[in-house]
């Protein structure tokens, strides 16, 4: 089956370390994103990837990094410069950018303490 | 700025009809998108609009108007498992694909 897969589902870290959230999909789809959502909120976009070893800053991305040297695969480094990192994570992708829908993968509930 | 506006909650008893409200002020408009979404779970996709007019999906309809900077989902025959989340998103000018989403309107379906 294709899909976008986020593993793992819970993570928890201790402030001042970085983490690497995963996400994958076999969907063959050239854009990659992810978002944060908070609690009352919507889906804030942190880092965006039209094609492979290709990245662009989204809207929140002071405190993240990301990499895209394969196209099936968009991690994303959550580092101990970001302020609030406690969060759930959501990775999406679609077939290319532009008006095309945006598959979501289960997320990642991010908890540092 | 950009601003995408929903009621924050609705509550609708099963069976019933409901509307939620969606306006949108964003610079440039290329579709607006309603996703579902369950408590920790992942949005899934409802319905995507670029022209005028009501989009109808079995029991989910979703409706237009970009000159008035406005959609609405519309949801009838109401069952239990609609009680979840609906986002408002809006793809704004360029081919980036970005999504501007609103906040969601958490909707709670009673017997």
């Amino acid at each position: 089956d294709g899909g976008i897969t986020q593993s793992p589902k819970y993570l928890f870290r201790k402030e001042g370390q970085n983490v690497t959230l995963s996400c994958e999909q076999n969907l063959n789809h050239d854009a990659m994103y992810w978002y944060r959502q908070d609690p009352g909120q919507g889906l804030r976009l942190i880092y965006y990837s039209q094609i492979v070893n290709d990245f662009q800053k989204g809207d929140i991305a002071e405190g993240y990094s990301v990499s895209r040297e394969k196209k099936e695969s968009f991690p994303l480094t959550v580092t101990s410069a970001q302020k609030n990192p406690t969060a759930f994570y959501l990775c999406a992708s679609s077939i290319g950018a532009g008006t095309h829908e945006q598959y979501f993968g289960p997320g990642t509930r991010l908890t540092v303490t | 700025g950009q601003n995408i506006d929903q009621p924050t909650e609705m509550t609708a008893t099963e069976g019933a009809i409901v509307q939620i409200n969606c306006t949108y002020q964003t610079s440039g408009f290329n579709g607006l998108f309603w996703y579902q979404q369950h408590a920790g779970e992942a949005p899934t996709f409802l319905s995507y609009n670029v022209l005028d007019g009501l989009e109808e999906k079995g029991r989910f309809s979703s409706f237009l108007s970009r000159s008035k900077g406005y959609s609405y989902l519309l949801l009838k025959e109401l069952q239990m498992k609609d009680s979840a989340s609906y986002l408002c998103a809006v793809i704004g000018s360029g081919n980036t694909g970005k999504l501007i989403f609103g906040q969601g309107t958490t909707l709670q379906v009673k017997p």
